[in-house]
């Protein structure tokens, strides 16, 4: 079975563009988290989707947003970008995202802010 | 608010050596707990969980509800357990979704 892919692997952008990151989960999974991931902050959740709605949401400001179509497959957006979103942007897949499900991640989209 | 704590940013120990890295949680209700790993240049991926009871690599973890700790264990350290270990409970939604600590970045010497 092919893992998670995310795309772009990198990306530069400059303060008040936005960016569209793209991840495609594991056949046959439903549920598609994305994390931010920051030497500072560590991994945080940003959001959940399943069967192409939102179900969970993290902290992050509304700028944050994402979607998920009808294959499964998500984009995260983020609109008006600041310095402090150079982060590694990590989507992780699971069957049904519930407790006991094993997530399983991708490579990552490494964006940095100038 | 719901929070992991793992205290030792880095653990260096002698191959043979045991292996203990802390993880502390302070969650309502009783969340899943599990512990994920990265290798050098490889991605996340999970390790073991608390559900499954199990020993993956020789690691082990104990949860004890009355400390709210689930501390991941080996007796034995190889070299090739070198990595970045991620201890996450999971509550089952909300903001917090799969809650990640920072890390312990576990170096093994020979």
């Amino acid at each position: 079975k092919a893992g998670v892919t995310q795309t772009p692997r990198y990306l530069i952008k400059t303060r008040g563009q936005q960016v569209t990151l793209s991840c495609s989960p594991i056949s046959g999974h439903r549920s598609v988290s994305w994390y931010q991931q920051t030497p500072g902050q560590g991994l945080q959740f940003l959001f959940e989707y399943f069967s192409e709605t939102q179900r969970n949401k993290g902290n992050f400001p509304g700028r944050f947003s994402g979607r998920q179509f009808s294959n499964s497959r998500s984009e995260m957006n983020v609109s008006t970008l600041e310095l402090g979103d150079s982060a590694l942007y990590l989507c992780a897949s699971s069957l049904y995202g519930g407790r006991t499900d094993t997530q399983y991640f991708g490579p990552g989209t490494r964006l940095t802010v100038l | 608010a719901q929070r992991v704590t793992q205290p030792e940013k880095l653990l260096s120990v002698f191959k043979g050596a045991p292996v203990e890295l802390k993880c502390n949680y302070s969650y309502s209700g009783s969340p899943e707990l599990f512990w994920y790993v990265q290798y050098s240049r490889q991605r996340l991926q999970l390790l073991l969980r608390h559900i499954s009871r199990e020993s993956i690599k020789g690691f082990t973890a104990d949860l004890n509800k009355g400390e709210t700790s689930f501390h991941l264990k080996k007796p034995f350290a190889q070299e090739e357990d070198s990595a970045m270990y991620y201890c996450a409970p999971y509550s089952g939604g909300g903001a917090d979704g799969l809650t990640f600590g920072k890390g312990t970045h576990l170096i093994i010497q020979p």
